[in-house]
């Protein structure tokens, strides 16, 4: 079983509407993730989460926007979306980096979205 | 020029075989090094990290790591048809938080 969850698992949504993907890890990370994974291509960071403040902001149009209310959770507002925004939203977690400790990332298992 | 460099594959091998899957990275500060296996449709799952110049085993995996010629490779022994999938190098830029750079993936094809 995966520790890190993510719903919904799938999600279609139009261009007018307002959805949020969430994120929870049961591992004791401090430091969250999301990406973005186009077909046949590797996962593209978006945004970095360290002790619950944002500290990379890969140049992301303002459509997405994250939140992050406690260690564990991990949120994706989504809101005019384009088509061209259909993928498969990864969240993922690990240790911070930095303090010492290995930080491999632990993916959870995707939301895939269709933008119509 | 790319930051990580994978062929793209397909890279086939038949069952039993070892397979063998490499990667280049052109920022010589990188420190830590990552194989992720993908299966269509899933999300990439760690199967090894390496920090160190050298061997690290684990099971029938190994990854091999030379940061004097900025290259990192998996081998994977006794391969499997189950092991077919998308492997996904990964580095971590040293100075980047915990940016990961990702390759852009080589397609393993294990044959009975």
């Amino acid at each position: 079983d995966t520790e890190v969850t993510q719903t919904p698992k799938h999600l279609v949504m139009g261009m007018t509407n307002k959805k949020s993907l969430k994120c929870e890890q049961h591992m004791g990370h401090r430091a969250m993730y999301w990406y973005k994974q186009k077909a046949k291509k590797p996962p593209e960071l978006m945004f970095v989460y360290s002790y619950e403040k944002l500290s990379i902001n890969e140049s992301v149009p303002s459509r997405f926007s994250p939140e992050c209310p406690n260690s564990s959770l991990l949120n994706l507002h989504l809101h005019a979306l384009q088509p061209e925004d259909s993928a498969l939203y990864l969240c993922a977690s690990s240790q911070v980096p930095g303090t010492g400790s290995s930080y491999e990332q632990y993916f959870g298992p995707g939301t895939r979205l269709t933008v119509t | 020029q790319k930051e990580v460099e994978q062929n793209s594959g397909p890279l086939s091998v038949p069952e039993g075989a070892i397979a063998s899957l490499n990667c280049t990275y052109s920022d010589r500060v990188s420190q830590s090094f990552f194989w992720y296996r993908q299966y269509s449709g899933k999300s990439p799952e760690l199967i090894m990290s390496i920090y160190s110049n050298g061997d690290k085993e684990d099971g029938r995996f190994t990854a091999q790591l030379n940061k004097a010629s900025q290259y990192v490779s998996l081998l994977i022994r006794d391969s499997q048809p189950s092991d077919s999938a998308t492997y996904l190098c990964a580095v971590n830029i040293g100075n980047q938080g915990g940016k990961l750079i990702f390759g852009q993936g080589t397609e393993l094809s294990v044959k009975p």
